[in-house]
């Protein structure tokens, strides 16, 4: 099975901060990563799709990126609405796994 | 406007059986793959499988072959997911999720079902 190795599990910031979360693959996946936010009792919301491509509707302050088995989601100007928990996940082969989760906490 | 609406939550013995329901509407019954996700109490999200409501073809991770079934009505547009031998790790939401045709991702999920295994 692909591992998803994210980090950090846990980050602090402040409206306005600029934050990226990071997603390493055990192997390569190409571009077939996705981001989830996640908000408490809620189901995910899909942000990013193949890496970089940004979902209909999401704001543009959410943007992915990738380089080889490595991919980061960056928020440029954290927003309240932004507190969430993000999950990187890879879909390029069954099992589809997800990473561990980054819960994003207003410090 | 689509929407997928599970059944409600459960209450079960280790040992036993649970079998979920996932209503899909407004959209293309067959053209859309379903899959389940699940998520333990504070913990992150795992993949339990997919099925093709097309023809009605299934697959398993490995770690829930033996336990996980899948099924689809398509008369009635619901989906299924039976987990056998439940055991206290069981305890999550499970949720359905559809995959987007081209992108391949989870575009719009159930609400979740509470299953909750204890003696």
């Amino acid at each position: 099975d692909i591992q998803m190795t994210q980090s950090p599990s846990t980050l602090s910031a402040s409206v306005g901060d600029r934050v990226t979360i990071t997603c390493r693959a055990s192997q390569s996946i190409s571009s077939w990563l996705a981001w989830y936010q996640q908000k408490p009792g809620k189901a995910p919301k899909l942000l990013i799709y193949k890496a970089s491509n940004l979902e209909i509707g999401v704001p543009s302050r959410f943007s992915g990126s990738e380089s080889g088995t490595e991919f980061a989601l960056t928020i440029s100007s954290l927003q309240p609405d932004d507190f969430a928990t993000y999950y990187c996940q890879q879909y390029s082969t069954y099992p589809w796994t997800f990473g561990q989760g980054t819960k994003v906490e207003i410090k | 406007q689509v929407q997928l609406v599970q059944s409600g939550a459960e209450v079960k013995k280790p040992g036993a059986s649970v079998k979920i329901s996932c209503k899909a509407s407004g959209y293309m019954f067959t053209r859309y793959y379903i899959h389940w996700v699940r998520q333990a109490p504070g913990q992150g999200l795992e993949w339990l499988g997919i099925i093709n409501p097309g023809g009605g073809g299934t697959s398993y991770p490995q770690k829930f072959q033996d336990r996980v079934t899948m099924t689809r009505d398509m008369s009635t547009t619901t989906f299924y997911m039976e987990l056998s031998s439940l055991r206290s790790e069981d305890t999550a939401v499970y949720y359905c999720a559809r995959e987007r045709k081209v992108e391949r991702v989870f575009d719009h999920w159930g609400q979740g079902t509470l299953v909750t295994v204890s003696s």
